[in-house]
């Protein structure tokens, strides 16, 4: 298989702190991660890429300094929502490239942050 | 820059019966096109791909997509739903441009089986 997983799935915080979420592939190399943001009854937009071992590319419009991507090790990127607000809730969903073949993206089932 | 139509919000039908979710696609360049499925609270599930070759492309579960490269459009059919089929299903494609990497989908339509 291609399995993906994130934690949390869910999680509350109030505005000004940060939530870190992490984005696991479980049986496979990823040398590369996606993350993406979706509103409600809405598709889902491209953040950021994430490489392992290398700075991530974000996507026009995404603040850098606000979403802090780390991509340490082949099988873990991690999302980190600084100083967040309630403008910041929505279902951040990631995704991997399977070893290396780039053709098709594995997703994790998501994280709902809701802001207070 | 590549993009995603999908004209249909919302499809309802009714159990048994045939489905057709309408993808058009914009690009100058070569692509893959890709049918992923979004389950009520869950993540993506990649459902059927078109990456070359055959045009006609089947999944496990009895959906087919058909690439048409003259009409840019890369239609998802089931000939007789479940009610297990209610989902949102989603079209996205990649491009020759970024290496086929990045993904941009459509804007999701929300299949309604009932009985």
């Amino acid at each position: 298989g291609a399995v993906v997983s994130q934690h949390p799935s869910r999680v509350i915080c109030k505005s000004g702190t940060s939530v870190k979420i992490e984005c696991r592939s479980l049986d496979f190399q990823a040398t590369t991660m996606f993350w993406y943001r979706q509103f409600p009854k809405q598709s889902l937009m491209l953040m950021a890429t994430s490489n392992e071992g290398s700075k991530a590319t974000y996507e026009q419009g995404v603040e850098k300094d606000k979403f802090l991507i780390n991509h340490a090790s082949l099988t873990l990127s991690t999302l980190t929502v600084t100083s967040a607000h309630p403008e910041d809730s929505s279902f951040y969903i990631c995704s991997a490239n399977r070893d290396l073949n780039t053709d098709t993206q594995y997703f994790g089932p998501g994280t709902r942050l809701t802001v207070l | 820059a590549q993009s995603v139509t999908q004209l249909d919000s919302q499809v309802p039908v009714f159990e048994e019966a045939p489905v057709e979710l309408r993808c058009n696609y914009s690009s100058s360049v070569s692509v893959y096109l890709f049918w992923y499925v979004q389950y009520p609270n869950q993540g993506l599930q990649l459902l059927l791909k078109y990456l070359s070759g055959s045009t006609l492309v089947e999944s496990i579960n009895g959906f087919e997509a058909e690439f048409n490269k003259s009409q840019t459009s890369f239609h998802l059919r089931k000939p007789s739903v479940h009610i297990s089929d209610t989902a949102e299903y989603f079209c996205a494609v990649s491009s020759m441009n970024t290496g086929f990497q990045k993904l941009v989908f459509g804007t999701g339509t929300r299949l309604l089986v009932s009985p």
